[in-house]
Order: structure tokens, then C-alpha cells, then sequence
């Protein structure tokens, strides 16, 4: 597609509950990043997937998060038993491989 | 990875140039230094790289020293929609994963 697109835009989900965030980046981007960002605040990296290499999931916050990238392209973001402290913007942000980042419009995710 | 630092915050008016500096000390032979804007409710857009010297496009210039530990991104003759976060990365523009740690940003206000 012409951007990258995240769906969905908003996700208001109860406590406990597992959520899946859905990324899909420019056709041809081997490169494909996660960030989450809290309100007011600078983008914190989650994950990095590079072509057929194994991702690094240096910045995920515990073991409830994982993500996955399919084909090489789609990916989706898991959290598992959502927290209060998860509620953020999730972007993704995809590359041909240097550093012009293009980043999707994000997923706005509430939990109460 | 190269760390930068930035203001945290700037305010400016309508109509004048606006310098936002960032320092980085420790970059690296091969890092690159991109910037990247983000107005609320949006990912960030990509606006500038550059290696040394001097950079312009149709947004922005930045300016490099010599010694390359500090950038400068140059906004001219800014107007209100300017009013945005501005992150300075660091990285190696071979290696998209060198590019993954956004600081908090510069918050540039502009007032009419």
C-alpha cells in the first residue's frame, strides 16, 4: 500500500483481557519496527524484524508481549492479560532497510 | 548506539527561524543523523538525514560541523501547523536496527 497502515485505530479493552494489534507495512520494507508511546512522552522501541532474521525483542516489557511478523510482511502485536500500565499508542513504523522510517498512524489502546 | 540530547522544550514565533541542536558526543563513523516530526495523534514523519555538512530540502536544512557530534535542524520562517515534537536519531544507515532509540524529543511551540 501507499503508507503503512495499523489497525485497529482505537481498542478499548478490560484488564485481563488478551489484545492483537495489526500492522501492515509498505509492500516491499524488510524492515518493520514496533514503539509504544504514553501520553506526553517520547517513543519507547518494542521490537525489530528484519527480513528472515530473528527479531529483536530487546525492548519488549515483559513476557506478556510478542509479536509476530508474517511472510515478511504483516505483523501482529500480542499483549496478553492487559494491565492499566499497557494503555498507550502502539506505532509501527516500517524501512527498506536505512533509516527513512515510515510510520503508521498507530493503535490508541485503553485498558480499564 | 550513539545517545543524543536535545531541549526539551522551544517556543518561537511566526515568521522566525528556528535552530533546534542536538548533541551526539559518541557518533559513530558510520551513523547518520536523521530527524523526524510528530504532530499529535500521528506517528512521526521523517524529515531530514544527513551525514556532514549541510543538508536542505523543501522542509528544512541541517547543518553539521566537522567533527559531527552535534546537529543542528533549521526550520525557516515557521508558522503555527510547525508546532510539533522534533527527535534527532542516530544511526547507521546500513543497518536499520542501529536507528531504533528515539529520544524525548524537542517540543517546538509556535505562537502567533
Amino acid at each position: 500500500g501507499a503508507g503503512v497502515s495499523q489497525s485497529p485505530s482505537n481498542k478499548v479493552t478490560e484488564k485481563g483481557k488478551d489484545v492483537e494489534l495489526r500492522c501492515d507495512p509498505i509492500s516491499g520494507h524488510t524492515a518493520l519496527y514496533w514503539y509504544r508511546q504514553s501520553l506526553g512522552q517520547g517513543l519507547e522501541f518494542l521490537i525489530y524484524f528484519q527480513g528472515n532474521s530473528a527479531p529483536d525483542k530487546s525492548g519488549l516489557p515483559s513476557d506478556r508481549f510478542s509479536a509476530e511478523r508474517t511472510g515478511g510482511s504483516v505483523s501482529t502485536l500480542t499483549i496478553q492479560r492487559t494491565q492499566q500500565e499497557d494503555s498507550a499508542v502502539y506505532l509501527c513504523a516500517s524501512s527498506p532497510g536505512g533509516a527513512g522510517y515510515t510510520f503508521g498512524s498507530g493503535t490508541r489502546l485503553t485498558v480499564v | 548506539l550513539a545517545k543524543t540530547t536535545q531541549p526539551i522544550s522551544m517556543d518561537s514565533y511566526e515568521g522566525q527561524e528556528v535552530n533546534i541542536t542536538c548533541s551526539h558526543n559518541n557518533i559513530a563513523t558510520n551513523d547518520y543523523i536523521t530527524w523526524y516530526q510528530q504532530f499529535p495523534s500521528q506517528g512521526p514523519r521523517f524529515i531530514i538525514q544527513g551525514y556532514k555538512t549541510k543538508v536542505t530540502n523543501e522542509v528544512a536544512s541541517l547543518f553539521i560541523p566537522a567533527d559531527r557530534k552535534s546537529s543542528t535542524l533549521s526550520l525557516p520562517r515557521v508558522s503555527l501547523s510547525d508546532t510539533a515534537v522534533y527527535y534527532c536519531l542516530v544511526g547507521d544507515n546500513n543497518n536499520a536496527g542501529n536507528m531504533l532509540t528515539f529520544g524525548g524529543g524537542t517540543r517546538l511551540m509556535v505562537k502567533p
